[in-house]
């Protein structure tokens, strides 16, 4: 079992609608989590961080944390073509972002 | 304020060879990251350094590799021996704090022929 799961997809959603983007990871300990947003060729990019059970939001993006479950999502409102990219989840033990395990990465594709 | 730099971009060794590459962080920063990322995988992390310090390095494959961030230059990693394994994009990262947000660099695509 990997630490850090996604769904590698491809996940492709209408222009326009909710893009859910879920990541589970399995060790309790972990206190940091993290989202990258990752273009084909590109290096990745930090949308959100969460650290407390619960929502986040910022703009179109929302950050859900369920520690009980192990568990972390990205939701993308009104998705937009320019959001088609992979997307990474990462966790750590700590609050140190350099240390994060990553997964593997959900790509989607966003049609207009 | 320029980002974190790395060079060359592009890397092609043959079997035996080595590979150097270099990264240079943000102005400010004094942590840094290295990653290696496989085709279709997320990152796995590597090493993380602090000037003229190795803080971890639990990542990093026991031979071959090594890597260094002198106190005046950039941040190196260096791979020995380079096999056809070691292709990859490497990133590196880096923070102002260990606490911070990390920026990444647009990596070094390393092709060994």
């Amino acid at each position: 079992q990997k630490e850090v799961e996604q769904n590698s997809g491809p996940l492709s959603v209408p222009e326009g609608a909710i893009a859910s983007l879920n990541c589970t990871y399995s060790d309790r300990g972990s206190q940091s989590f993290f989202w990258y947003r990752q273009y084909s060729g590109k290096s990745p990019e930090l949308i959100m961080f969460i650290y407390s059970n619960g929502d986040k939001e910022d703009g179109r993006f929302t950050a859900q944390l369920n520690k009980a479950s192990q568990y972390v999502s990205l939701l993308i409102r009104d998705s937009q073509p320019s959001d088609s990219a992979t997307y990474l989840c990462a966790v750590t033990h700590n609050t140190n972002a350099g240390k994060s395990t990553f997964g593997d990465g959900t790509t989607l594709t966003v049609k207009p | 304020n320029a980002g974190v730099m790395q060079n060359p971009r592009h890397l092609v060794r043959r079997r035996g060879q080595e590979a150097r590459l270099r990264c240079s962080p943000m102005k400010g920063h004094s942590h840094v990251y290295w990653y290696r990322q496989l085709p279709e995988e997320g990152l796995k992390f590597m090493v993380y350094l602090q000037k003229e310090n190795i803080i971890d390095e639990s990542g990093m494959p026991k031979e071959r590799f090594s890597a260094e961030f002198p106190k005046e230059g950039p941040s190196i990693l260096r791979i020995q021996q380079v096999v056809r394994g070691d292709s990859a994009a490497y990133f590196c990262a880096s923070s102002r704090d260990e606490s911070e947000k990390l920026f990444f660099g647009s990596g070094t695509q390393l092709s060994v022929l």
